[in-house]
């Protein structure tokens, strides 16, 4: 079945830096959506970008979206000790009437 | 994690043995859905259910069983015919019935095997 894939599996960064993590996927969608998840918590919504926006913005999240290329980056800027986590895309293939989630990057801001 | 609550956080299961985790929101939304994640990987989905009485298999519906009597509750119990039930359970819901939107999540289970 279709799925997010995220790029890096695995990223680390020093406090006040910005961290940019993609997720690329297979087929059409109608939405996008990221995710964060503090180890051994549920996930927390954090941005749903639709297939006719190209970018959205929420405080230090940036998420844009190519469906050209089939691919989405997440951008936090200015990152704080607190932005630790693992971060998902998930999607909507056309007709999966579901949420596929990749498998996530986990971020890690070393102060 | 607000609206919705798990329970037990930690459970354990004895071989042969079935167990039910709980889930329940107050968030009066119609959709709930149960995740299964294993260490390192994304969630995949188990069951779902867009309205009260009815639920649907998702992609590892094998070994599990729900049910949906209250539009608040939807316990997930895993049977002994799951042979690897070891992982970390999540259960969200959504405000309707489209599974494409954006989902709210509980603060997980982690069962683990005797």
């Amino acid at each position: 079945s279709q799925q997010g894939e995220e790029d890096p599996q695995a990223l680390s960064i020093q406090e006040g830096e910005n961290a940019t993590m993609n997720c690329s996927y297979k087929t059409s969608i109608n939405n996008l959506q990221w995710y964060r998840q503090n180890s051994g918590r549920g996930l927390v919504h954090l941005i749903l970008i639709r297939s006719n926006e190209r970018e959205k913005h929420s405080g230090r999240l940036r998420v844009t979206l190519d469906t050209s290329k089939k691919s989405s980056s997440l951008l936090i800027t200015a990152s704080r000790a607190a932005d630790t986590a693992s971060y998902f895309c998930a999607t909507d293939g056309a007709g999966a009437q579901k949420l596929v989630f990749g498998q996530g990057t986990r971020l890690t801001i070393n102060p | 994690d607000g609206g919705i609550t798990q329970s037990p956080k930690y459970l354990f299961r004895k071989e042969g043995q079935n167990v039910t985790l709980s889930c329940e929101q107050n968030l009066n939304h119609d959709a709930m859905y149960w995740y299964r994640q294993d260490p390192g990987q994304g969630l995949r989905l188990i069951y779902y259910s867009q309205i009260v009485n009815d639920f649907q298999k998702g992609d590892i519906a094998e070994g599990y069983s729900v049910s949906r009597e209250k539009k608040e509750s939807f316990p997930l119990t895993v049977t002994s015919a799951q042979k690897n039930p070891t992982a970390f359970y999540l259960c969200a819901s959504s405000i309707g019935p489209v599974l494409q939107e954006r989902q709210y999540f509980g603060p997980g289970t982690r069962l683990l095997v005797l």
